[in-house]
């Protein structure tokens, strides 16, 4: 079974940091890329940023919002994904899932790439407030 | 502009079906999409994902009763013998320049 447990938010002042911890089992990690996606309260789904497998060269990717302050990374030999927020804003106050992403391919019939979220953790709430 | 529009509320009867509606915006009519169910309190949950011929893709132990389908630009959930615990919200996902995009979501009552 896949489990994904996001461990480390809680309260942060405008302008501190935060580094949360993303635990996975009951896949193969190695080989698979690693999202966050985050919910502001009573709001829709955000993709964050993710990193790549190592087989894929470990590159990072983000959402504009973020980049620059937001730094994910991966531990291979602990199975782990870490999501270090800097400079953070209220803005920034989410639920944060820690998530699974499959790498996109091109679909023929529509002449784009897909690439989905799939699986997710429980979430973990950042609060940024003074 | 890649957007996935969804209707923000949809309601049914207990037992009965239900058919959600995602829209591609211009320009972006085949592309695939998935959908995801996020239940009250909980992280979502990955249910299948649909092409523009309407070929699906389902996630590990979704029942039957979730299906998906596909017209033009648009692509529908349809949810048949409705549960209680099927009252949650529905976000569809696609995929933007180079990352996951995501609908408004619509929350669906059990009545």
């Amino acid at each position: 079974e896949v489990q994904l447990v996001e461990t480390g938010g809680g309260l942060v002042k405008p302008g501190g940091s935060l580094r949360l911890s993303c635990a996975a089992s009951g896949f193969s990690f190695t080989n698979t890329w690693m999202s966050w996606v985050r919910q502001a309260p009573g709001k829709g789904l955000e993709w964050v940023g993710r990193v790549k497998s190592n087989n894929d060269g470990g590159t990072t990717d983000y959402q504009i919002h973020v980049k620059g302050r937001f730094t994910i990374s991966r531990d291979d030999s602990k199975n782990m994904v870490f999501l270090e927020m800097k400079s953070l804003r209220t803005e920034d106050t989410a639920v944060y899932y820690c998530t699974t992403e499959t790498p996109p391919y091109y679909d023929f019939r529509s002449g784009n790439y897909f690439g989905a979220i799939d699986y997710w953790g429980q979430g973990i709430l950042v609060t940024v407030s003074s | 502009q890649l957007v996935l529009t969804q209707s923000p509320s949809a309601s049914a009867s207990l037992g009965a079906s239900v058919k959600l509606t995602c829209t591609l915006s211009s320009g972006h009519s085949n592309n695939v999409i998935a959908w995801h169910q996020q239940q009250p309190e909980k992280g979502p949950r990955y249910l299948m994902k649909v092409s523009s011929d309407g070929g699906q893709s389902k996630g590990v132990g979704i029942p039957d009763r979730f299906s998906a389908s596909s017209s033009g630009a648009e692509r529908y959930l349809t949810i048949s013998s409705l549960q209680s615990d099927d009252e949650a919200d529905y976000y569809c996902q696609t995929w933007g320049t180079g990352f996951p995009v995501f609908g408004g979501g619509t929350k669906l009552t059990v009545l």
